[in-house]
């Protein structure tokens, strides 16, 4: 089974503070994803990653940067966190079969 | 940006009834199409793809309609576990997965 890992369910920041969110996944996919959900909003892409140190800018990427040293590791940065940057954030990552998975989602919150 | 329109619902039915979603697409160009349940603050999870000949998995049928650029996803014999958001998403194709598109989804609430 395929498996996409976040590090937290749950993350609670301030203003202004820089933080990480790491996902890993275990199936050697070249594509990964970074999105947030917001309500009335949908999934919107952040960044994309289709190999190794190699990252592409998605629909929302201001604010945000990602690293990908290694295959089955996408990192999402917020280098200064602010409040609208509250939101519901998935990783993803793509098979040959075109289908997504999908990690459980972090819920962050900047206060 | 291309867009996939969908009605955001919420669509609330009883157990046993048959009840449809529809989807459109604005890029005619797209390549490939699916349909993704996520339920409440979970993740989205793939539930089917859609092909040109229209595919059925159960109780569920999934529908393309390239001329008119809209797919449809029919739920027949709703059961309580149904209830979820269904993401309707589009690959505008290109080999680049930046391109999949997806709708901001459904709601589907099944009652007794």
């Amino acid at each position: 089974d395929v498996k996409v890992t976040q590090s937290s369910r749950y993350l609670v920041k301030r203003t202004g503070e820089k933080v990480f969110l790491e996902c890993v996944q275990d199936m050697d996919h070249e594509n990964m994803f970074w999105y947030r959900q917001d309500p009335g909003l949908g999934l919107r892409l952040i960044y994309f990653s289709y190999d190794v140190k190699m990252k592409e800018k998605g629909d929302i990427p201001e604010g945000y940067s990602v690293s990908r040293e290694k295959k089955e590791r996408f990192s999402l940065i917020l280098e200064s966190a602010s409040t609208n940057q509250t939101s519901m954030y998935l990783c993803a990552s793509f098979g040959s079969s075109y289908e997504q998975y999908f990690g459980p989602g972090t819920r962050l919150t900047v206060t | 940006r291309k867009e996939v329109e969908q009605d955001p619902g919420p669509f609330n039915v009883p157990e046993g009834a048959t009840v449809a979603f529809n989807c459109t697409y604005s890029n005619s160009a797209s390549q490939s199409f699916f349909w993704y349940r996520q339920d409440c603050r979970k993740e989205p999870k793939l539930l089917m793809s859609v092909y040109s000949s229209g595919n059925e998995d159960g109780r569920f049928t999934a529908q393309l309609n390239r001329a008119s650029q809209y797919i449809s996803l029919l739920i027949r014999d709703s059961k309580l576990s149904d209830s979820a958001t269904y993401l309707c998403v589009v690959n505008e194709g290109g080999g680049s997965q930046g391109n999949l598109i997806f709708g901001k989804g459904t709601k589907l609430s099944v009652k007794p």
